[in-house]
């Protein structure tokens, strides 16, 4: 079957680094992504990974594991407008996306 | 990047009409689409796939009666709820995907009343 874990929710500090896990198990592996998505509106593209290793973009990197079927997102310097849902997916066969629940996370000042 | 436009961004309807909601790959050919809708804090769940020129296929659960699933050109996906009833209300959005990428439409809400 397909399945992807996701904590549900996190709290951070404004200026703190956050790390947000996901694990998978699914029947093909064509990548994986990261989307942050506020509520109400469409997921917005945050990264891609489909070998494994470390991915840095600006504030934001992304970590995947193949072998371990693991991923992370790791936001540096957060600030209030982080504060979104963030969505690990996973690219299956068909090129559809399969999602984890989301991960609610809360940037306090 | 690749622009995907979805309309309407919003929807309500009374229970028992139908509703059509598009998709529109702006800049580029999309052979295939995918819709997803998205209840209350939950997940994004796949729906179906939509293939130009064929049949799309449907995830298990999804009626493929009630969610007609049109994909007449290489640039328009349509879905349309028939027959829409309260517990159809959600968000319904519509993807196309490049190799290294997923681009999104906007999403439709859907408020059946």
């Amino acid at each position: 079957g397909q399945n992807i874990d996701q904590p549900t929710e996190m709290t951070a500090t404004e200026g703190a680094i956050v790390q947000i896990n996901c694990t998978y198990q699914t029947s093909g592996f064509n990548g994986l992504f990261w989307y942050q998505q506020h509520a109400g509106e469409a997921p917005t593209f945050l990264s891609y990974n489909v070998l494994d290793g470390l991915e840095e973009k600006g504030r934001f990197s992304s970590f995947l594991s193949r072998s371990k079927g693991y991923s992370y997102l790791l936001l540096k310097e957060l600030q209030m407008k982080d504060s979104a849902s963030y969505l690990c997916a996973v690219k299956g066969s068909q090129g559809n996306l399969i999602f984890g629940k989301g991960t609610k996370l809360s940037v306090k000042p | 990047g690749a622009v995907v436009s979805q309309h309407p961004s919003w929807v309500i309807c009374k229970s028992g009409t139908s509703v059509k909601i598009e998709c529109r790959s702006l800049d580029f050919q999309a052979t295939t689409m995918f819709w997803y809708r998205q209840f209350p804090k939950q997940s994004l769940m796949l729906m179906a796939t939509s293939n130009e020129g064929s049949k799309a296929t449907y995830e298990q659960g999804v009626e493929k009666d009630k969610f007609l699933i049109n994909h007449a050109s290489l640039t328009l996906s349509t879905l349309t709820v028939t027959s829409a009833h309260p517990e159809d209300s959600s968000f319904y959005i519509c993807s196309a995907s490049e190799p290294a990428e997923a681009f999104f439409g906007q999403g439709t809400r859907l408020t059946v009343v």
